[in-house]
């Protein structure tokens, strides 16, 4: 079946702007997680959403962060005045279950999103 | 807080070398323990895992990871390496049970580059 999917890929905005970053799930899978990844970094957490319940927004580093998933499938990450740090890639990830450490997390080709 | 350490950024091997990538977590408690490859332009995927029982734990396209406890250290290992091999390589934890702690720790990374 279909896997997480990101939109848009690419994403070039300029200091200051707005932006909105789009993930479509497995079907079915409970849990979504967001990832921002650096250059030459891996990973690092942002937040973590049961259904539409966002249960840890703890890595989320400013308030200019901010995610939703309203109807507990799709999830939109918005960064609110861009800021040249922002630059990164920010990574989709589903899961099947509720809260189960040990289920394998499916992600998404990630957006790469460029501050200018 | 957890963390994860892969000491080896980059490795060049050559074909039919054989392969062992470091990894190191600190966390006192129990842990799930993932390894991740991400293809150059694919997303990431799931190499294999651990949660319990055998340490020895052996995943797909042939790489193994053993689990030591007393070490903190869940090496990924492969006998002979094949150029479609190359890739990055992630190692990761989370903590166990449940209730919050799905998020994944992820260390930088292992750029590995395999020659003909």
């Amino acid at each position: 079946g279909a896997g997480v999917s990101q939109s848009p890929r690419y994403k070039v905005a300029k200091r200051g702007q707005d932006v909105a970053l789009r993930c479509d799930p497995i079907s079915g899978h409970v849990s979504l997680f967001w990832y921002q990844q650096a250059l030459g970094q891996g990973p690092e957490f942002l937040t973590y959403f049961q259904n539409e319940a966002q249960l840890d927004k703890s890595g989320l580093p400013s308030d200019r962060f901010f995610a939703e998933r309203p109807e507990g499938s799709v999830s939109t990450l918005k960064i609110q005045r861009t800021q040249q740090e922002d630059s990164a890639v920010y990574l989709c990830a589903s899961s099947p279950r509720l809260a189960a450490s040990t289920d394998t997390q499916y992600f998404g080709p990630g957006t790469r999103l460029t501050v200018l | 807080a957890q963390s994860v350490s892969q000491h080896n950024h980059h490795v060049i091997l050559s074909e039919a070398a054989s392969l062992e990538l470091g990894c190191n977590y600190s966390y006192g408690g129990t842990v799930n323990l993932f390894w991740y490859v991400q293809y150059p332009g694919q997303h990431l995927q799931l190499l294999l895992k651990y949660f319990s029982g055998d340490p020895l734990v052996k995943g797909i396209k042939g790489f193994e990871a053993e689990f030591i406890k007393s070490k903190f250290s869940f090496n990924l290992r492969k006998p002979s390496v094949q150029w479609s091999d190359t890739a990055e390589y992630f190692c990761a934890v989370n903590s166990a049970p449940t209730g919050g702690g799905n998020k994944l720790t992820f260390g930088t990374g292992t750029q590995l580059k395999v020659e003909l």
